[in-house]
Formats: structure tokens, sequence, C-alpha cells
């Protein structure tokens, strides 16, 4: 069974750009969770995803939004880019959010 | 705020030797993953633990699931070059809809 794919897995933008990054998960995997990594703050959950809807959701500000498509991949955009928000994006797919999360290789955002 | 307290943040050992991590809290926890993380890459689930005392091993990989509901241990048996990276544990808080994530153990394995 093929893993959870991240697109692009590098991208470099300028601050006030928007950036739209792409997961596809596990085939057979509903609950697609996005997480911003940076060596100073960990691992930071950002929203999860289950069938198309929005069931949880961290505290980050509203310019971080998401959505997931009827196939279960999933997509999500940061707005209005500041030099804080360049860290790795992982999304991790699990048949339910609580279950055994499975992450991706991730995409690197640089903001410049 | 921070829910899990992960320690060591990081160790420097001779390959060979075995490795001892672990994961507390003061809540009470129902589910405890722990996953390793390569530069660059994402997390790689390692073990996953649904019961109090729950004792898995993945080839020289070992994890427990405390009694008290409150922690969890990763040992790391006879630690080879490839062991290198950062192992992070998660777990689900009881009553919380939630995953909370330790900050990470660095490994580094002196040649």
């Amino acid at each position: 069974k093929a893993g959870v794919t991240q697109t692009p897995r590098y991208l470099i933008k300028t601050r006030g750009q928007q950036v739209t990054l792409s997961c596809s998960p596990i085939s057979g995997h509903r609950s697609v969770s996005w997480y911003q990594q940076t060596p100073g703050q960990g691992l930071q959950f950002l929203f999860e995803y289950f069938s198309e809807t929005q069931r949880n959701k961290g505290n980050f500000p509203g310019r971080f939004s998401g959505r997931q498509f009827s196939n279960s991949r999933s997509e999500m955009n940061v707005s209005t880019l500041e030099l804080g928000d360049s860290a790795l994006y992982l999304c991790a797919s699990s048949t339910d959010y609580l279950n055994e999360q499975y992450f991706g290789p991730g995409t690197r955002l640089t903001v410049t | 705020g921070q829910q899990l307290n992960q320690s060591p943040q990081s160790m420097f050992i001779q390959e060979g030797e075995d490795v001892s991590m672990n994961c507390t809290s003061s809540s009470i926890f129902n589910t405890w993953l722990w996953y390793k993380q390569d530069p660059g890459e994402g997390p790689v689930l390692l073990i996953a633990l649904y019961k109090a005392g729950e004792l898995t091993s993945n080839g020289r990989l070992t994890a427990q699931f405390g009694i008290t509901r409150k922690d969890s241990f990763l040992n790391i048996s006879a630690s080879i070059p490839s062991d290198v990276g950062i192992y992070f544990c998660a777990g689900r808080i009881q009553g919380a809809q939630k995953l909370v994530f330790g900050q990470g153990t660095r490994l580094t394995i002196n040649p």
C-alpha cells in the first residue's frame, strides 16, 4: 500500500504571498491531520479533516485553512505569509484521528 | 500548554549501547505512539500501545505503556548508526479528542 504523499516537497515564497500544500492519504484512510514543525516549537497541530469536514482545530490564526475532497485528499492554504511561517508542514493520515497516524515526508516552506 | 514531558532532550552514545527515553504527563493517557524522524523526512510510526502495562517490541525497540497510564518508555538495544534521529512520543489523553506530542529526543551515536 502506498504511503502518504505530499507535494511539493520544497517551496520558497515571499512575505505576503499565499501558498497551497497538498496531501494524499493512504488508501482507505479518511482522516487527514496537518502539523507545523519548527525547531523551537516542535510539532504543532493545525487541523484535522474527516469525510470533507473539519473536526478538530489547533490554535493557529485564520490565515491557515484547509479542505478535504471526496477522495480524502487534502489541501492546506496559508495566506499573507509571514517570516514565522517558515517550517516543515506535515500531514498525517489515519482511519480516524485518534488512531495511529502515518506521516508524509512533509513540505519544507521557506518564507523570505 | 505543554502536556507531555519527553526526556532526555538529547543523547550522545557509543554504538552498541542501549538507549532509554521516556514521556511523562500529569494526565492519564489511553494511547501512546512512538515515532522516529530522520532529517528532512516525516516521522515514522515505530510502536503503538493501547493498554496500561503493555510491552511491545519492534526489532531492537521495546516500548511500554506505564501502569499509571501517565507515562511511556522506549528502549533501544545495541544501538547502530541508523538509529540516529529524533524520537517522538505522542499520546491520546483520556477524555480529550486530541493527540499531544512530546518535544522529541535527539539521538546521536558516536562512531
